[in-house]
């Protein structure tokens, strides 16, 4: 069966430091994958999204990369802060376009002062 | 940026009543919406996919008559739950996505939290 699992389902961080999130997936074959962050009683707030033939991608201190062979997405925010405390969600669609997407589990990210 | 506007953003109502949870595209038109519920320290579950002027597409284990999905417009889109039941009790959230963008993230909803009592 199709699974994406975020490994770990909390994260405590020194504040200054890279905080790297993982997603793994099984029985997939995404076209794209995207990450999410959603804070307590919100929806979620799209971050970035990759494709399957992009490695890597970047925004301002945050890097996604792609690994279509291990099945993984790393999720890094470098320089981490307080306000990064949240949880981060990644999100598998598979096929390009609108298409509805499948969301792993979840980690919740504490970036401590 | 797009705004995906959803109301109500809590409701209490009594077992067997029906709520009404609309949600708004308001800078953009959306042909699809999608509506998820979300349990306590869980993620989100797809429940439906919203077609403007056509039939939702539920996914499995979801009761179309139960919840029952409207999307009149190309800005709106509306999750009716019937006859509601403590189960029902949950975050419910729809997301959309600007089509006249290539970026492909999905914007959604502030949710709603629906309590049956």
């Amino acid at each position: 069966s199709q699974k994406i699992e975020q490994n770990s389902e909390a994260l405590n961080i020194q504040e200054g430091k890279t905080a790297t999130l993982t997603c793994n997936y099984t029985n997939y074959s995404p076209a794209y994958l995207q990450w999410y962050r959603q804070d307590p009683g919100r929806g979620p707030v799209f971050l970035l999204l990759i494709r399957e033939n992009e490695k890597e991608k970047r925004k301002e201190r945050l890097k996604v990369t792609f690994d279509t062979t291990l099945k993984q997405s790393l999720f890094h925010i470098t320089a981490s802060q307080p306000a990064d405390s949240a949880t981060y969600l990644c999100a598998l669609q598979n096929s390009g376009g609108y298409q509805k997407v499948t969301f792993g589990t979840g980690t919740k990210l504490q970036v401590i002062p | 940026g797009a705004v995906v506007s959803q109301h109500p953003s809590r409701v209490i109502c009594k077992s067997g009543t029906s709520v009404k949870i609309e949600c708004r595209s308001l800078d953009f038109q959306a042909t699809t919406m999608f509506w998820y519920r979300q349990f306590p320290k869980k993620s989100l579950m797809l429940m439906a996919t919203s077609n403007e002027g056509s039939k939702a597409t539920y996914e499995q284990g979801v009761e179309k008559d139960k919840f029952l999905i409207n999307h009149a417009s190309l800005t709106l889109s509306t999750l009716t739950v019937t006859s509601a039941h403590p189960e029902d009790s949950s975050f419910y959230i729809c997301s959309a996505g600007d089509e006249k963008t290539d970026n492909y993230g999905y914007t959604f909803g502030s949710g709603t939290r629906l309590t049956v009592v």
